[in-house]
């Protein structure tokens, strides 16, 4: 079983479209996040959540909204995609907050997404 | 100055070579590191933290510098498999883990 798994793995999509992604962990943490890295293969968190509840919004465009129904699942709604999104989202949890050793953050494989 | 800052390589060695990396952090307040690796279009994934005193894994060896604010990877007899992307990480206690850009290593027959 995957751990930390997200839907879509790939994602053509175009311009001023809304999409979303999901991510779901089976892993039983209370802390899940987004993170996107873009062609220079930077990669830079956007959204923390830990127990269902916000608790890291980096500075990122009010297009992109998180939303955890439960705390197994954080999912990404992007409107009106723009050019500039075209990255690989990447979901990924870990049982605390942080990054305190001990606290092994797992990432999903990503979702490549490109826009058009 | 960015928060962490590597080489980004590519470092290309030959097999059975040994290769260090160096990355630097500005916040002097950091108190958790680690390095990841990320193989070509697949996620991070953990290689090891890195401690005060120093830790070694196998043929990996992972140093911390808290005066000159940098830590180290080293990898011995490198092997075909070690090539990947080596991601230095960075953080503060509770706060979110900060990614250097990576350094790219390949290891040649």
């Amino acid at each position: 079983d995957t751990a930390v798994s997200q839907t879509p793995k790939y994602l053509v999509t175009q311009m001023g479209n809304d999409k979303s992604i999901k991510c779901e962990q089976n892993l039983g943490h209370d802390t899940m996040y987004w993170y996107k890295q873009d062609s220079k293969k930077f990669l830079k968190i956007m959204f923390s959540y830990n127990n269902k509840e916000l608790i890291i919004n980096e500075t990122v465009p009010n297009r992109f909204s998180p939303k955890s129904p439960d705390k197994a699942h954080l999912n990404l709604h992007i409107n009106s995609l723009e050019l500039g999104d075209s990255a690989v989202y990447f979901c990924a949890s870990s049982q605390g907050t942080g990054g305190i050793s001990g606290n092994t953050i797992y990432f999903g494989e990503g979702s490549w997404l490109t826009v058009v | 100055r960015k928060e962490v800052e590597q080489d980004p390589g590519p470092f290309n060695v030959p097999e059975g070579a040994t290769v260090a990396f160096n990355c630097t952090y500005s916040n002097s307040a950091s108190q958790s590191f680690f390095w990841y690796r990320q193989d070509c279009r697949k996620e991070p994934k953990l290689l090891m933290s890195v401690y005060s005193s120093g830790n070694e894994d196998g043929r990996f060896t992972a140093q911390l510098n808290r005066a000159s604010q940098y830590i180290s990877l080293l990898i011995r007899d490198s092997k075909l498999s070690d090539s990947a992307t080596y991601l230095c990480v960075v953080t503060s206690g509770n706060t979110p883990l900060v990614f250097g850009k990576g350094t790219r290593l390949s290891v040649i027959a």
